[in-house]
């Protein structure tokens, strides 16, 4: 149950696109399109961003999207917004009905 | 409107006992499985248990297996999680979340701390 690896923090100014990777292995995010992300404002719970790789929640902004390639997974935010600024989580199935977090990325807009 | 609020949390000394509870509303609670995502402070998130619907089948991270016992009372509407011989590092706030059909955790509590020290 290692943790799934994201960069520590992303930076970008208003208006631009970042992208958050979240690498796992073959017994989690490689094999399973069960990979969800969240967004956390300090204080708060969590909240769901992205489910199933690349679906969002009703009221999620289009401007969050979701991708996977092999054992890597990535939310990518676009057109960056203060209020965007945040702690990322990405979580995925693993075997045996269990879950794995990532270490979570600081995203700073500039 | 689904609602998710624990309760139950405190200062505990190593070694110690203490039962966390979910009070759940706005949704057919025993339709859904439900987890247990805890946070150390200022560290990131990390997951504890899961219980399906049913209750009938249980899941554990390693690093509580064996210590802690996840379960739900569908009759109240309530989720628990029972921790037995808690260390130092199970000091965080611990969450409740509902899973919605594709493992993703659609719905959170606001939280309940824990503190495991002498």
């Amino acid at each position: 149950q290692a943790a799934l690896t994201q960069p520590a923090s992303v930076s970008g100014s208003p208006g631009q696109s970042i992208t958050i990777s979240c690498t796992g292995t073959s017994s989690d995010v490689g094999t399973y399109n069960l990979v969800s992300w969240y967004q956390q404002h300090p204080g708060k719970a969590p909240k769901v961003m992205i489910y199933e790789v690349s679906k969002r929640p009703s009221g999620v902004s289009n401007r969050f999207s979701g991708s996977k390639s092999g054992n890597t997974a990535s939310l990518t935010i676009s057109g960056l917004q203060a209020e965007d600024e945040a702690d990322y989580y990405c979580c995925s199935y693993a075997s045996s009905s269990t879950l794995v977090f990532g270490g979570g990325t600081k995203v700073t807009v500039l | 409107e689904v609602q998710l609020l624990e309760s139950g949390g405190g200062l505990v000394q190593p070694g110690g006992s203490l039962r966390l509870s979910c009070a759940a509303s706005g949704f057919t609670f025993s339709t859904y499985a439900m987890s247990w995502v805890r946070q150390a402070p200022g560290k990131g998130l990390e997951w504890v248990s899961l219980i399906i619907g049913s209750g009938g089948s249980t899941y554990y991270a390693d690093s509580v297996k064996g210590r802690f016992t996840i379960s739900r009372d569908n009759s109240k509407n309530t989720l628990y999680l029972q921790m037995n011989s808690l260390r130092v590092e199970d000091t965080a706030v611990y969450y409740c979340a509902k899973l919605g059909a594709w493992w993703e955790m659609d719905n959170w509590g606001r939280g309940a701390l824990v503190t495991v020290s002498s």
